[in-house]
């Protein structure tokens, strides 16, 4: 049974950099495409970008260029950074996996809350 | 982007009875990529319906989802006390990929 599970620094000072990793057990991160999406008071459920296990990417220009997402198929790992973050980037982040570009989350990891704070 | 507005915002029923969620899209969602997911306190949602109307797998079938276009439903029928949870739709025809902003199904 696949599982995600995501890790990373819970408090991060404004303007500073987001790292988050999900870790893949239970199956592989190939043929599969790895998205990141947060949930926040403000906006709800925000698809952030995904990358397949290649490496292609996809981004929602919401973020106007702040995040990149990497993938370790070696250690069965997808990653995030997020840059210049502000309080309005508060809130649950999860990892989900869909078996194609356009297609449902059908597994997602358990999430991180980050919280944004001096 | 494509907006989802999910309606109503709470629905406060009984167990055994129909719940009926509602979700329109503001544009045609035109391969019916439509989702359907259930979001308990302190989980991460959990896929229900992919593609408008298909059960993921394990999904119990007092779940059905249907609708085409910009109007989709996720129908609950003999709401069990499980199903008391909030429920979002998401589209998946066009990018970047959207959520709606959920139903709370109260008891």
């Amino acid at each position: 049974q696949v599982q995600l599970q995501e890790s990373g620094a819970r408090l991060v000072k404004p303007s500073e950099t987001l790292s988050l990793t999900c870790s893949v057990s239970g199956g592989s991160v190939s043929p599969y495409y790895w998205s990141w999406i947060r949930q926040t008071p403000g906006k709800g459920l925000e698809w952030i970008g995904y990358i397949f296990y290649s490496g292609d990417t996809n981004y929602n220009s919401f973020l106007k260029s702040r995040a990149i997402i990497s993938v370790d198929a070696s250690r069965n790992e997808v990653s995030l950074k997020m840059t210049s973050l502000t309080a309005a980037d508060t809130g649950l982040y999860y990892c989900a996996r869909h078996p194609s570009a356009m297609a449902a989350f059908d597994i997602w990891g358990q999430g991180t809350m980050v919280t944004v704070s001096s | 982007e494509i907006v989802l507005t999910q309606s109503p915002g709470t629905l406060s029923l009984s167990p055994g009875e129909r719940a009926t969620l509602s979700c329109r899209t503001s544009q045609s969602v035109t391969s019916n990529y439509l989702a359907w997911y259930q979001q308990k306190p302190g989980q991460a949602p959990r896929l229900l319906i992919h593609g408008a109307s298909s059960r993921a797998t394990g999904i119990p079938d007092r779940f059905s989802g249907s609708g085409s276009g910009t109007d989709f439903t996720l129908t609950i029928n003999r709401l069990e006390p499980e199903d008391f949870a909030v429920y979002y739709c998401q589209q998946y025809d066009n990018w970047p990929l959207s959520f709606g902003g959920g139903t709370r199904v109260d008891i």
